[in-house]
C-alpha cells in the first residue's frame, strides 16, 4: 500500500518568513495529493490539493509543488502569520492516506 | 456553509463497554468515512461507506468495528468492547463522489478515552 513520510515533524518559523513542508511517497500510481491543516480540537480541513498532470499550484500565500520523478511534494507558506500555527498533513491517493503530521509555529 | 457534524465531542468509557460516535454528514454527500487519531499519531483511515454498504476497510477495521446509516442523515461508528487502544480522536468525513481529487470534509471529532 501506499507509505507517506512528511519532513519535518515540527518547524518554528519568524513570522513573515517562508514555512516548506515536504513529503515523499511510495505508490507510483498515486495521482492526487491534498494538503490538510488541522487546528486545535478541530478536524483536519483542506487547504490546497494537486493533481499529477500539474507541476505546481498556487493559493495566495500558499503554494505546492510536486516531482512525480521523485516522488516527493512540498508545501510552502510565505508570510506566515501566527494564525498559521497548526498541524499539517499531506496524503496521497483516494483513500487520504496521511502523512504523520508537521506541527507548525509562527514565533510573532 | 454546510458542514459535517460530530457527537459527542467526548466520551468516556470502560474497556469492555459498547461506545456508538454519531455523525451527521454533509446533506447532499454520497460518501462517508471514519478516520482515527491516536494522541500524538498520523490520521488513520477507518472505512468508507457508500450506497449502505462497505465500500473500502483498512486492517484497523476488525469485527469489533461496524458503521451503519441508520436514517437519511445519520452516520454511526460502533465499537462492541472498548479496549484501552481504542483511545484516540475519530474523525467522520463526507464526500460529494469518490472521485480521485473529490474533497472529503471532516467532523470535527470525537476523542473517545477507554478506561
Amino acid at each position: 500500500g501506499e507509505n507517506v513520510e512528511q519532513h519535518p515533524s515540527t518547524l518554528s518559523v519568524q513570522e513573515g518568513d517562508s514555512a516548506v513542508i515536504k513529503c515523499t511517497y511510495s505508490d507510483s500510481a498515486s495521482n492526487y495529493f491534498p494538503w490538510y491543516k488541522q487546528e486545535l480540537g478541530k478536524g483536519p480541513q483542506l487547504i490546497i490539493d494537486i493533481r499529477s498532470n500539474v507541476g505546481e499550484k498556487k493559493d495566495q500565500r500558499i503554494a505546492v509543488t510536486l516531482n512525480k520523478t521523485a516522488k516527493h511534494f512540498s508545501l510552502h507558506i510565505t508570510e506566515t502569520q501566527p494564525e498559521d500555527s497548526a498541524v499539517y498533513f499531506c496524503a496521497a491517493c483516494d483513500k487520504v492516506i496521511f502523512g504523520p503530521g508537521t506541527s507548525l509555529s509562527v514565533i510573532p | 456553509e454546510p458542514e459535517v457534524t460530530q457527537t459527542p465531542s467526548h466520551q468516556v468509557t470502560q474497556m469492555g463497554q459498547e461506545v456508538i460516535l454519531r455523525c451527521v454528514p454533509i446533506s447532499n454527500h454520497l460518501y462517508f468515512y471514519w478516520y482515527r487519531q491516536i494522541l500524538g499519531q498520523k490520521v488513520e483511515f477507518l472505512v468508507s461507506f457508500y450506497n449502505n454498504e462497505i465500500s473500502e476497510k483498512s486492517e484497523i477495521f476488525d469485527d469489533q468495528f461496524s458503521v451503519e446509516r441508520p436514517d437519511g442523515s445519520n452516520f454511526t461508528l460502533k465499537i462492541r468492547s472498548t479496549k484501552l487502544e481504542d483511545s484516540a480522536m475519530y474523525f467522520c468525513a463526507s464526500s460529494l463522489d469518490t472521485r480521485i481529487g473529490a474533497t472529503q470534509y471532516f467532523g470535527p471529532g470525537t476523542r473517545l478515552l477507554v478506561l
